[in-house]
């Protein structure tokens, strides 16, 4: 069964702690995307990386970090620098490209008390 | 940078009525995608749009592009409960080596039984 996973669907965090969001696809794409959602706010992109060992800062990076080590899997780690941290968090993967459609896997809801 | 601009936040409509949602680009696009998210879920990929004028059907789903590949449409005739969610359109700057997409801020339709 092909796919993207994410885990856990619900985590919870004092204020202050990094915690990391897991991100592993099966699908064989060379790209991988996190995006924060927040109400009324639609998606916003994190970062992106479109090849093993690389990758990029999107439009709201502060306060985040990734690593690709592997072509399956871009965990996102949500640093205490970040300012605001409870959203739904969505990653995504593409085979390859300016015009493929992205697979979303069902994301992580954080929320940081 | 890129912006997509999507009206309207949301629509109430009562089930048998249409419904549009409307998504405006700063910049010319070289494609725009549509995805729906349910409630609770993911975004999910509906179609993508390429060629300027385009025009494409999934039953009762019409999607549009304009002439200047700077805006889009979607439009749902004769709405049923299972259209609940919001619609987000995406796109694909013109620029070389774009691997992003840039999300609009989406339209939640809501579908009185």
């Amino acid at each position: 069964d092909g796919g993207i996973t994410q885990s856990p669907k619900y985590l919870f965090r004092k204020e202050g702690q990094n915690v990391t969001l897991s991100c592993e696809q099966n699908l064989n794409h060379d790209a991988m995307y996190w995006y924060r959602q927040d109400p009324g706010q639609g998606l916003r992109l994190i970062y992106y990386s479109q090849i093993v060992n690389d990758f990029q800062k999107g439009d709201i990076a502060e306060g985040y970090s990734v690593s690709r080590e592997k072509k399956e899997s871009f965990p996102l780690t949500v640093t205490s620098a970040q300012k605001n941290p409870t959203a739904f968090y969505l990653c995504a993967s593409s085979i390859m490209g300016s015009t493929d459609t992205q697979y979303f896997g069902p994301g992580t809801r954080l929320t940081v008390l | 940078g890129q912006q997509v601009m999507q009206i309207p936040q949301y629509q109430h409509v009562q089930e048998g009525e249409d419904f549009t949602t409307y998504c405006n680009s700063s910049t010319t696009l070289s494609n725009i995608q549509w995805y729906k998210q349910r409630p609770g879920g993911h975004p999910v990929f509906l179609i993508q749009l390429v060629k300027s004028g385009e025009v494409k059907k999934q039953k009762r789903l019409t999607f549009q592009f304009g002439e200047a590949k700077k805006n889009s449409s979607l439009h749902i005739t004769a709405t049923q409960t299972t259209d609940v969610g919001t619609y987000f359109c995406a796109g694909h700057s013109s620029g070389a080596g774009s691997y992003q997409l840039t999300f609009g801020k989406g339209t939640k339709l809501s579908v009185i039984p």
